[in-house]
């Protein structure tokens, strides 16, 4: 697996409150994303970082911040969690996407389990 | 934005046999296409890619083609294992990734 890793791995919290999720990488790539995973939907994106202070939004993005103040550290913010935001959520690495001839898979971390309450 | 289709949502095999699994996509500037497998409780997994400039690539028991024309591209998985069985999700790149809602193959002993 990529150096990626995902913390907290698991989280209940309440409706109302602000949450958190760290996604860490070591592979120094310069994309990174954010998805959720719900049943009968895949995988969807949230957010995505091309660079330092570098974001960009997904096809889901209400309700969800991001921020990248270094290359190693993508942060996904729920500003005021909802029963809704209740998923898997995963983290993902590429290093250039939009660049022919260059490598552009994505390495998936191990996800995050939240449940709002 | 793309929309990427997948199909059938759940897949019965004997060991042995083959599976098929089929995507449909819109935006006609994709030209990445990643294969995923997903076992339970773990992340996704890349297992076969295919570009735009390509029509078929094969790796052992699995192969991807690709119609740019129709705008579809299959996953093929010969001589199905139980190991096998898991979710499947296919993926499009333009600017972004969009995936496929998942195929659940389930390889039968």
């Amino acid at each position: 697996d990529a150096g990626i890793t995902q913390s907290p791995r698991h989280k209940v919290t309440e409706t109302g409150t602000p949450v958190t999720l760290r996604c860490h990488q070591t592979e120094n790539h310069r994309y990174m994303y954010w998805y959720r995973q719900d049943p009968g939907h895949g995988l969807r994106l949230i957010h995505y970082s091309y660079g330092v202070k570098d974001t960009d939004k997904g096809e889901v993005s209400d309700g969800y911040s991001v921020s990248r103040s270094k290359t190693e550290d993508f942060l996904l913010t729920l500003e005021s969690a909802t029963s809704s935001q209740t998923s898997v959520y995963f983290c993902a690495i590429s290093e250039q996407p939009r660049t022919s001839g260059s490598s552009d898979t994505q390495y998936f971390g191990p996800g995050t389990r939240l449940t709002v309450l | 934005g793309e929309n990427v289709e997948q199909h059938p949502s759940t897949l019965s095999v004997q060991e042995g046999d083959s599976a098929v699994i089929k995507c449909t996509y819109s935006d006609s500037a994709s030209n990445y296409f990643p294969w995923y497998k997903q076992e339970l409780g773990k992340r996704p997994q890349l297992i076969i890619d295919i570009r735009s400039n390509v029509g078929e690539k094969k790796d052992q028991r699995i192969a991807v083609t690709l119609n740019k024309t129709a705008k579809h591209f299959s996953l093929h998985i010969t001589e199905t294992q139980p190991e096998d069985s898991a979710v499947y999700f296919c993926a499009a790149r333009a600017n972004k990734f969009y995936f496929g809602s998942g195929t659940k193959l389930n390889v039968k002993p």
